[in-house]
């Protein structure tokens, strides 16, 4: 079992309301990465940071922001939700591990998020 | 363009019974393929991981082969158990970035019924 957190589990909040989505690890982990994924669909990557004072947009645009000022926190936010932020909400982190080709990343339970 | 297939899209199937998922991709320069389980409203969690240079992987009643000529990928999963129902996600990455970019299917969706 990966010691990565996320919370909350499920949020639910009306369109223009700002929301952060918390992401912890305990592994001491230098890359996380923010995931969204919709009913059916694959993941897709939002954000990532390769360790403290690094963040990077992933290949999916987002209106979302992350920060880094922590190596075991990674928190996600919504400065204004809207209705289509609606999704899942997938945290992971990794090592950094030189001449290792696995990079294994290991997932938190997500949250699911509601915008009404 | 890098990309990974996964069919069936869905599978059901009755407890005790095998199947197999296929994954096929254009991923490269190659790295690794993972097979992950994702059960509804949580996180994927790994089952195998292959290099090149493996050709099946056994993690239990879940088994994986990979064909990197041909770019295919199998998860076979033996005498089939109510809790195998999830989602099983085919993930390849690259070689050819410091991050380490994975590639996701859109996951087989299988349902195991007693």
């Amino acid at each position: 079992e990966a010691d990565i957190y996320q919370t909350p589990r499920y949020l639910v909040i009306g369109t223009g309301k700002k929301i952060t989505l918390e992401c912890s690890q305990t592994m001491g982990h230098d890359k996380m990465y923010w995931y969204q994924q919709d009913p059916g669909m694959e993941l897709h990557l939002i954000h990532y940071s390769y360790g403290v004072n690094s963040t990077e947009k992933g290949d999916l645009s987002s209106e979302s922001t992350v920060s880094r000022i922590r190596t075991e926190h990674f928190p996600l936010t919504l400065e204004s939700a809207r209705p289509s932020h609606t999704s899942q909400y997938l945290c992971a982190s990794s090592e950094s591990v030189r001449g290792s080709s696995y990079n294994e990343q290991f997932f938190g339970p997500g949250t699911r998020l509601t915008v009404l | 363009k890098n990309q990974v297939e996964q069919s069936p899209q869905s599978l059901i199937i009755l407890e005790g019974k095998n199947c197999t998922l296929q994954c096929n991709y254009t991923v490269s320069p190659f790295s690794n393929l993972r097979w992950y389980k994702q059960d509804t409203g949580r996180g994927p969690v790994s089952l195998t991981i292959m290099t090149f240079s493996e050709n099946t992987k056994s993690n239990g009643r879940y088994t994986a082969t990979l064909d990197a000529d041909t770019k295919q990928s199998s998860l076979h999963i033996t005498a089939s158990q109510l809790s195998d129902s999830a989602s099983y996600i085919c993930v390849v990455s690259d070689r050819g970035s410091t991050l380490g970019r994975l590639y996701f299917g859109r996951g087989t969706q299988l349902t195991v019924w007693p």
